[in-house]
């Protein structure tokens, strides 16, 4: 069965720094392209990033609101994708799910809630 | 970036068909993508590359794309697709997946 289990989120003031990590199982992770989107309390859903195979390069794209705050990295000898968040802001806090990246962003976590807060 | 437009609602009685569009400026040139989420789950892809279905999807989920406006068709509505849709493509433009603004689907 395709899992996908996110961890990592939490409270966490604003300015600083919080490590997301996405968990796969089920299929070939090294594979597949992988993708974050978040969705804060009561909005819709907003692409964050997304991180290209290790065959395919396995090169990042952000979002402009996250672009040279977020890294999206991974570990394909774990099946563990990451999201390191820095400089965190208000307008953060949201419910992050990952994602496989293949025919559209097909297989989704349940995700982990981010709260920046003072 | 594209802004993807979609109604903020759309209400249907059991068994009629729902309609939601999403438009910006020739999407009919992109490969458009929905998404449903009911509350409180995670989203699930239901259409993808305009037209195509995902294993498990009903025949009911249908989609169309051409011009300015992409559009998912949900035939013979139930009480099971009360959720929200988003529709969602890659802008080449920018190197960025944008979503659409959702439209809340309520079966009456």
């Amino acid at each position: 069965e395709v899992q996908l289990a996110e961890s990592g989120g939490g409270l966490v003031k604003p300015g600083g720094s919080l490590r997301l990590s996405c968990a796969v199982s089920g299929f070939p992770f090294n594979n597949v392209w992988m993708s974050w989107v978040r969705q804060a309390p009561g909005k819709g859903l907003e692409w964050v990033g997304r991180i290209k195979s290790k065959t395919d390069g396995g090169t990042t794209d952000y979002a402009a609101p996250v672009k040279g705050r977020f890294t999206i990295s991974r570990d394909d000898s774990k099946n563990t994708l990451y999201l390191q968040m820095n400089s965190l802001k208000t307008e953060d806090t949201a419910l992050y799910y990952c994602t496989t990246v293949s025919l559209a962003f097909d297989i989704w976590g349940q995700g982990t809630m981010v709260t920046v807060s003072s | 970036s594209s802004v993807l437009t979609q109604p903020p609602s759309v209400s249907v009685a059991p068994g009629q068909t729902a309609r939601i569009s999403c438009g910006v400026n020739n999407i009919g040139s992109e490969s458009v993508h929905w998404y449903q989420q009911k509350p409180g789950q995670a989203p699930v892809l239901v259409v993808y590359d305009d037209t195509d279905r995902p294993s498990g999807i009903p025949e009911r989920f249908s989609g169309s794309n051409s011009g300015n406006t992409a559009t998912l068709t949900i035939s013979r509505v139930e009480a099971g697709d009360e959720a929200d849709y988003y529709c969602q493509l890659w802008d080449s433009s920018s190197d960025q997946y944008v979503f659409g603004t959702g439209t809340k689907v309520t079966v009456l």
